[in-house]
């Protein structure tokens, strides 16, 4: 079974200023990765996934996440936050060619402050 | 516009009522799913279903009834709930089971 972990149930930081959100995972077998984004009142939507090839992956707002098998990390950073990056943000785990749902995190709050 | 919508967006109902929750993708999907979000906890995984079957159901009260009758809709009947099943309901769906999913916007559940 695969288990996510993410250790910060918030994290407040102010506009401009970099920012991680970290993820661990566990697993007996290779897995794809995916990190979420969930604005007030609305539904997750996917904001960048890992599933082969390059480690270091970016979505097209600025946020990019870096697989590391060896730390089974997949932590998500961002140079310069903005106000409007104010969210809830959710790590998950499936395992590869396996016919499993995904297995999310307990989420991240990230609070930016101006 | 994320291809899965959910219908109502709000919803008050007594613990005595009857209520449906409905969930419909126009993404060709064959895998859907219902999850609970309450504040200050963990996402909720409640149901799943793959080709119209129900493959997983985590423990949830019977209360909670799914039905799944075409792999484009997903419905969820509500019945004697309790106050503490007030969350988000949200609906969610993806091509195979190990895919991305594609979430709707969620029905903001209040149980008096």
């Amino acid at each position: 079974a695969q288990s996510v972990t993410q250790l910060d149930s918030q994290v407040p930081v102010f506009e401009e200023a970099p920012v991680e959100l970290r993820c661990n995972y566990s697993s007996s077998v290779s897995v794809y990765l995916f990190w979420y984004v969930q604005y007030p009142n609305q539904g997750l939507q996917l904001l960048l996934k890992y599933l082969s090839g390059s480690t270091l992956v970016e979505s097209i707002n600025g946020f990019e996440a870096e697989f590391n098998k060896s730390q089974t990390s997949f932590h998500l950073r961002k140079p310069s936050v903005h106000i409007s990056d104010t969210a809830e943000y959710f790590c998950a785990v499936t395992p590869v060619g396996g016919r499993r749902a995904l297995t999310f995190g307990s989420g991240t709050r990230l609070q930016v402050q101006p | 516009e994320t291809g899965v919508t959910q219908t109502p967006r709000h919803l008050v109902m007594g613990m005595t009522n009857k209520k449906s929750l409905k969930c419909e993708q126009h993404l060709g999907h064959n895998a859907m799913y219902w999850y609970k979000q309450s504040a200050k906890k963990p996402l909720e995984l409640m149901f799943v279903y793959n080709f119209k079957e129900q493959t997983e159901n985590n423990s949830v009260p019977s209360r909670f009834s799914p039905e799944c009758p075409n792999s484009s809709h997903l419905f969820l009947h509500l019945h004697t709930l309790q106050p503490e099943d007030s969350a988000l309901y949200l609906c969610a769906s993806s091509l195979e089971l190990h895919n991305e999913q594609f979430f709707g916007p969620g029905t903001r559940l209040t149980v008096l």
